[in-house]
């Protein structure tokens, strides 16, 4: 399986900063990424597809870009309803896999 | 929209074989619009993919559970189920149906999940 390898682990931020996440695969894996937003007891929603689509209804603070193995999602001013935890995930090949997440919490 | 339900017990004994159906409304598994899912998140942890199905009863597993898991539909009842063999505590977690669609490698509608406890 291919694996996913997300960073930071978690990050404080305060509201209007910009927060960028990384995700790194073991192989490469052309745009096949998508990128996930999951808030407390809650399922996660698809932010991003095509390691750079942004779904439709999401803001535009939010941006992916990458390919290959190397991945960002971007923040640009992160607003008091993005305190969350954020989850990579390749298409490429099965099994599907996800990063192991990132949550971004305040400072 | 498509939406979707899970349900099926909280609690499964260990050794057990646990059992989860996903009620699909505002979409039919007979499409062939999207792959049926089944996900897992233990608490505090990471989601794991499961397997999925397609309309034509294809199905696929992750590698690590393809020994313990079936994933079946019943188009007449517009659901899908899981089944997951000689359960232990490893596997607690919430599982969620999602649908995957093909073209855009996302999965794109959830169930809100359900807990499943694995305990005598």
């Amino acid at each position: 399986d291919i694996q996913m390898t997300q960073s930071p682990s978690s990050v404080s931020a305060s509201v209007g900063d910009r927060v960028t996440i990384t995700c790194r695969a073991s192989q490469g894996i052309g745009n096949w990424l998508a990128w996930y937003q999951q808030k407390p007891g809650k399922a996660p929603k698809v932010l991003i597809y095509a390691a750079s689509s942004l779904q439709s209804g999401v803001p535009s603070r939010f941006s992916g870009s990458g390919s290959g193995t190397d991945f960002t999602l971007t923040i640009s001013s992160l607003q008091p309803e993005d305190f969350a935890s954020y989850f990579c995930q390749q298409a490429d090949s099965l099994g599907l896999t996800f990063g192991g997440g990132t949550k971004v919490d305040i400072k | 929209q498509v939406q979707l339900q899970e349900s099926g017990p909280g609690l499964v004994r260990p050794s057990q074989t646990l059992s989860l159906t996903c009620t699909v409304s505002g979409g039919s598994v007979s499409s062939g619009t999207y792959y049926w899912n089944w996900i897992r998140q233990p608490a505090g942890k990471g989601l794991e993919w499961i397997g999925r199905i397609y309309t034509s009863g294809t199905t696929d597993y992750n590698a690590s559970l393809k020994s313990r898991v079936t994933i079946s539909v019943d188009t007449s009842k517009n659901q899908f189920s899981l089944k997951l063999t000689s359960v232990t505590a490893a596997d607690t977690a919430v599982y969620y149906c999602a649908t995957y669609s093909g073209s855009r490698g996302s999965f794109d509608y959830w169930g809100q999940g359900t807990l499943v406890t694995v305990s005598s």
